[in-house]
């Protein structure tokens, strides 16, 4: 079965500076992809990057990237220079192929991310 | 162009009672789902739909009935309220199951049940 695992509960960081979010993830497929969601305080679900499997490089967006090991089944999210907007709660996910039409997102229990002055 | 949308975006519920909430998306995608989020659980999917007129349940499709009777609108119902479905539920939709398709959420609807 699939399944995402987000260790980190919560993660504290300074203004500017970089911080990893955690992501391992367990599937028997080669083909797959992992998303990452930021959920502010507000509540809304926002897409920040995605990673596929066969994707040769990493994955960047802005100031987020992806640290993508394969081997070790590892997505995680690279925020670099944090800004007080980044504080909210990070999502990590992957389709659930398991199911017939291939359809869900599988979540992590996600990371809460505070970034103080 | 208002991607998905939800209403109402807030709700209080006595035990027992039905109510439908609705989500609506404008970008013509096929695919459509309801999930719950519960504090330390993540999200969990509900129901979802792979087209107009079709449904199907999810991981935890008990208590919750659905329906697709247009492409734009996914509606989700509770007929007999319960505590346990006091949650913050999410809509989302996405243009098709390839795994590397992005799914668009809504702004959520959180719900309470005395």
């Amino acid at each position: 079965a699939q399944k995402i695992t987000q260790t980190q509960p919560g993660m504290f960081v300074q203004e500017k500076e970089a911080v990893t979010l955690d992501c391992t993830y367990d599937t028997s497929d080669q083909s797959y992809g992992l998303f990452w969601y930021k959920q502010p305080s507000s509540g809304e679900m926002i897409f920040l990057i995605y990673q596929g499997s066969y994707d040769e490089q990493n994955a960047t967006e802005g100031r987020y990237s992806l640290n993508f090991q394969k081997a070790r089944k590892s997505a995680n999210l690279v925020i670099s220079a944090s800004q007080l907007g980044d504080s909210a709660m990070y999502f990590c996910a992957m389709r659930d192929l398991t199911n017939q039409a291939g359809t869900a997102l599988i979540f992590g229990k996600g990371t809460t991310l505070s970034v103080s002055s | 162009n208002a991607g998905v949308t939800q209403t109402p975006k807030f709700r209080v519920l006595k035990t027992g009672q039905s109510m439908t909430l609705l989500c609506a998306q404008d970008m013509n995608h096929e695919y459509m789902y309801w999930y719950r989020q519960d504090p330390g659980m993540g999200l969990r999917l509900i129901h979802y739909s792979v087209g107009e007129g079709t449904t199907a349940k999810g991981e935890v499709p008990d208590g919750y009935n659905v329906s697709r009777l247009k492409k734009q609108n996914f509606l989700l119902g509770l007929e007999s309220a319960a505590p346990s479905q006091t949650s913050v539920y999410f809509c989302a939709s996405s243009s098709g199951t390839a795994y590397q398709e992005t799914q668009y959420f809504g702004p959520g609807t959180r719900l309470l049940v005395l």
